[in-house]
């Protein structure tokens, strides 16, 4: 069965600094990873996509890795603000005509103080 | 915005009664998706469907049954609901021009009581 890890569970961090979530994963065959967003009584929001052949992406002041061989997933996030707190979910597909069958972490939830 | 919408976004009901969830999305996705979250397990799947009359099961189907009549909605049932399924549950779609990214709604709330 597969098995997603997300370290720290919290994390709490003053305003301005870079940042680093983990996520770790069992099964090297995936297809595809997302992080995701989720701010208190809200949905997910969709920050960064990595298909299986790629290394990272990046938007504005994140950047997503992908490891397949170490099975490791990392979230950097340059220059922290007030407005990033929330929870930060990884979650892979496994199948590449049904990418929405998703396996999530369990979360960091992320504080960031003025 | 994946043009995603659930209804209602909060509800409380009986234990035995039953329920229905709506996801109606605007913009023609083939593939749709019933999540619920719960505190220590996360997202899991309950259901999806990759088409107008096609579903199968995703990890915790039991007790749930799902519909989808046309491309745009995408309904939810308990049948009889019970207490272990007070939760919140989440409609997603794979969004294939992006890269088959996919996208959340904003949630349904539901209380048994």
């Amino acid at each position: 069965k597969q098995e997603v890890t997300q370290i720290p569970a919290a994390l709490s961090v003053p305003e301005g600094e870079n940042l680093v979530l983990n996520c770790s994963f069992t099964d090297s065959a995936i297809y595809n990873l997302q992080w995701f967003r989720q701010d208190p009584g809200k949905g997910l929001t969709s920050l960064l996509l990595i298909q299986s052949s790629q290394r990272e992406q990046t938007s504005g002041r994140l950047n997503a890795s992908l490891d397949k061989s170490s099975g490791r997933s990392t979230l950097y996030i340059a220059a922290s603000q007030p407005g990033d707190s929330a929870t930060y979910l990884c979650a892979f597909s496994y199948g590449s005509g049904n990418t929405g069958k998703l396996i999530f972490g369990q979360g960091t939830t992320l504080q960031v103080k003025p | 915005d994946a043009g995603i919408t659930q209804s209602p976004r909060h509800k409380v009901t009986e234990t035995g009664t039953p329920v229905t969830l709506r996801c109606h999305q605007t913009e023609n996705h083939r593939y749709m998706y019933w999540y619920r979250q719960d505190p220590g397990h996360g997202l899991r799947l309950i259901h999806y469907s990759y088409g107008v009359k096609d579903t199968d099961k995703g990890e915790v189907s039991d007790g749930y049954s799902v519909s989808r009549s046309k491309t745009e909605d995408f309904l939810l049932t308990l049948e009889s609901a019970t207490s272990s399924q007070t939760s919140v549950y989440f409609c997603a779609i794979s969004d294939r021009s992006a890269g088959n990214t996919i996208y959340f709604g904003e949630g349904s709330w539901l209380t048994v009581v």
